[in-house]
């Protein structure tokens, strides 16, 4: 079964640092790119960051750059999202999916980042 | 950065009724767009790619249609399972979502 498992979800009071993982199985992981997608409480989606199958290409919404580092490690079928310097308006889900020749076709379950004091 | 657009906010309708979903684009995205759908506590889910290719399992009922910067999701008749939140994204320069039109029982 083709599947995404998102962890390292949690409470951290602004500033502080968390790392997502995102567990891939089911299919060939290093053939495919990779986002992170967001949804605030009550919100729409909103993209977050994307990393390239060899991970040579990296791109961020603009209000992640200089905060979060998306990266990954096909050898462990896995993405990470590495979030430091958090901000209450980082509160979401945070979800991966799968792109390639169709976009966004497998989305894993989603973790939950709280930021707050 | 493209700017998605949807409309109606809230749709009503019947179960068996049809629903049109609208998707509006600040500047062209050719036919890089697709639909996506989400209930409650679960994942988005696609349904539409390349404005009108049905995802795998997607059923006929759901078709898309559309191109440059005007887009529309057209449910044919809506089944119980079907009352949920509807987002359009655009993929044709970086990746941005509409925010998102929510389909209840009327």
């Amino acid at each position: 079964e083709v599947q995404l498992v998102e962890s390292g979800g949690g409470l951290v009071q602004p500033g502080g640092s968390l790392r997502l993982s995102c567990a891939a199985s089911g299919f060939t992981f290093s053939t495919y790119t990779m986002n992170w997608v967001r949804q605030a409480p009550g919100k729409g989606l909103e993209w977050v960051s994307y990393i390239s199958s060899r991970s040579s290409t990296i791109y961020y919404t603009d209000s992640v750059k200089g905060r979060f580092t998306i990266s990954r490690d096909n050898a462990k079928n896995s993405l990470y999202l590495q979030m430091n310097s958090l901000r209450d308006e980082d509160t979401a889900v945070y979800y991966c999916a799968r792109d390639g020749v169709i976009p966004f076709d497998i989305w894993g379950q989603g973790t939950m980042v709280t930021v707050s004091s | 950065e493209i700017v998605m657009t949807q409309s109606p906010a809230t749709l009503s309708v019947s179960p068996g009724e049809r629903a049109t979903l609208s998707c509006r684009a600040s500047q062209s995205v050719s036919s890089n767009l697709a639909w996506y759908q989400q209930k409650p506590g679960q994942a988005p889910r696609l349904l539409i790619y390349d404005t009108s290719t049905r995802a795998t399992g997607i059923p006929a009922r759901f078709s898309g249609s559309g191109s440059g910067t005007e887009f529309a999701l057209t449910i044919s008749s809506l089944q119980s399972e079907d009352f949920a939140v509807y987002y359009c994204q655009q993929y044709d320069n970086w990746w941005t979502f509409g925010q998102g039109t929510k389909v209840e029982i009327k």
